[in-house]
């Protein structure tokens, strides 16, 4: 157990829908990623938060957004959800932002959408 | 060019075996971090080992080392005494130092993975 939480585990929803992934990072954390795996992208950034604000942002879609809040967990906003955009989610934390802190990666949110 | 490359889709092992998996990356940068994770089948990603660019020996946890030899720019896993747990998806990852790029400042780099298989 990394000590990062995410919920929901699974999410099922149509496509044009809205949901929000919910990300708990470790305790002590400052620092929460948020990353897509699907097949044939691999393991892609979408952003980094720290301390509540945003520090990156990698190849986040439009329809995408995401806060971190003043108790430091954040949540990444999915709407106008297509196909594509089925993949797992997963929510990383670090103790601060270096380049040679350590990633804990949640059990990740598996969204399917039909 | 990609930033982290592993070869290697899929390996097979022995049980009680070694096996390296190998990992090539590439970066401008003196300052850096090479990190393994392994995801299982149930689909979390955990930590495994890091290596940082600065560090003269190379880093171990456990049944885990990482072969570093920074002037290949290669940061293998050699996993000794294979368990049957061990078969999973191992990627290899790259953050990149503190420099302002804008959006490459905080990411973490993937490999596409090697899947490994232990056999009894």
């Amino acid at each position: 157990d990394s000590g990062v939480t995410q919920t929901p585990k699974h999410l099922i929803t149509a496509t044009g829908q809205r949901v929000t992934l919910r990300c708990s990072p470790r305790s002590g954390d400052l620092s929460v990623y948020w990353y897509q795996q699907s097949l044939d992208q691999g393991l892609q950034f979408l952003i980094h938060y720290y301390n509540g604000e945003e520090r990156a942002k990698g190849n986040i879609l439009e329809r995408f957004s995401a806060q971190q809040f003043p108790d430091l967990h954040s949540e990444l906003n999915l709407s106008s959800l297509e196909l594509g955009d089925s993949a797992l989610y997963f929510c990383a934390s670090s103790v601060a932002a270096g380049w040679a802190d350590t990633q804990y990666f949640g059990p990740g949110t598996r969204l399917t959408v039909l | 060019a990609q930033k982290i490359t592993q070869t290697q889709p899929g390996m097979f092992v022995q049980e009680k075996e070694a096996v390296t998996l190998d990992c090539t990356y590439d970066t401008s940068d003196q300052s850096y971090g090479l990190f393994w994770y392994k995801q299982p089948s149930s689909g979390e990603m955990i930590f495994l080992i890091y290596q940082g660019s600065y560090d003269e020996q190379n880093a171990t946890e456990g049944r885990y080392s990482l072969n570093f030899q920074k002037a290949r720019k290669s940061a293998n896993l050699v996993i000794s005494a294979s368990q049957l747990g061990d078969s999973a998806m191992y990627f290899c990852a790259m953050r990149e130092g503190p420099r302002d790029r804008g959006s490459t400042l905080g990411r973490l780099y993937f490999g596409r993975g090697t899947q490994l298989t232990v056999w009894p």
